[in-house]
């Protein structure tokens, strides 16, 4: 079955850029989404279509895709960022599918 | 504001069922399709089921097929999911969102043990 591979861990100081990979085979042809996630809260989406941000989402993040890869970036990370991350696509059938998570520590 | 808010979560033993609820407010729901998406606690993100917007069309993950059925309720804004023969993998917070796009807020939590 299809899948997204993400790192289980990313950690940055604050004010440095992170970068969040998202690996799978289908990517080249479909979109990848990213999803920010805090402890205690539902996940919000923070880019869609590879690269597009959806209203009051940062500037400093950011979503680029290449071949099998989609990277959610973002430039000058600060403490608040610190959540799970979780890159999201659509399988042959189009049916949204999950990365494992990435948790994103800020410190 | 878009909310959405889940109900109907409990603790049901093996083999039992279930009717979880997502009332939609702030937005058209009857324009957009709707899934529903589980976590277990302190674990990642699973796609298990959606609708699209007259309920024409139904899509399940493997793990749910053949025992969990997703409707909806346009006049009233609702959105459903029953649950039979539930197993104790089915143990999660069960979240609906819009299109993919606004997930629910605290979900709702179904427990599956004896």
């Amino acid at each position: 079955s299809y899948e997204l591979t993400q790192p289980p861990s990313v950690s940055v100081s604050p004010g440095q850029t992170a970068r969040i990979t998202c690996s799978g085979d289908a990517l080249p042809k479909k979109y990848a989404s990213w999803y920010q996630q805090r402890p205690g809260q539902a996940p919000v989406l923070v880019i869609f279509e590879d690269t597009k941000r959806p209203p009051g989402i940062p500037e400093r993040f950011s979503g680029s895709s290449s071949g099998t890869m989609a990277t959610l970036t973002i430039s000058g990370a600060q403490v608040e960022d610190e959540a799970d991350y979780y890159c999201s696509s659509t399988d042959s059938s189009g049916n949204p599918l999950f990365g494992g998570g990435s948790k994103l520590t800020v410190l | 504001e878009v909310q959405l808010v889940e109900s109907g979560g409990d603790l049901v033993q093996p083999g039992g069922s279930l009717r979880l609820s997502c009332a939609a407010s702030g937005f058209n729901f009857s324009n957009y399709w709707m899934h529903w998406v589980r976590q277990v606690p302190g674990k990642g993100l699973e796609w298990v089921s959606r609708i699209n917007s007259d309920g024409s069309f139904r899509s399940y993950a493997d793990s749910v097929k053949g025992r969990f059925t997703i409707s909806r309720d346009n006049a009233k804004n609702t959105l459903y999911l029953q649950m039979n023969s539930l197993r104790v993998e089915d143990t999660a917070v069960y979240s609906c969102s819009a299109a993919m796009v606004t997930m629910g807020g605290q979900g709702s939590l179904v427990t599956v043990s004896s």
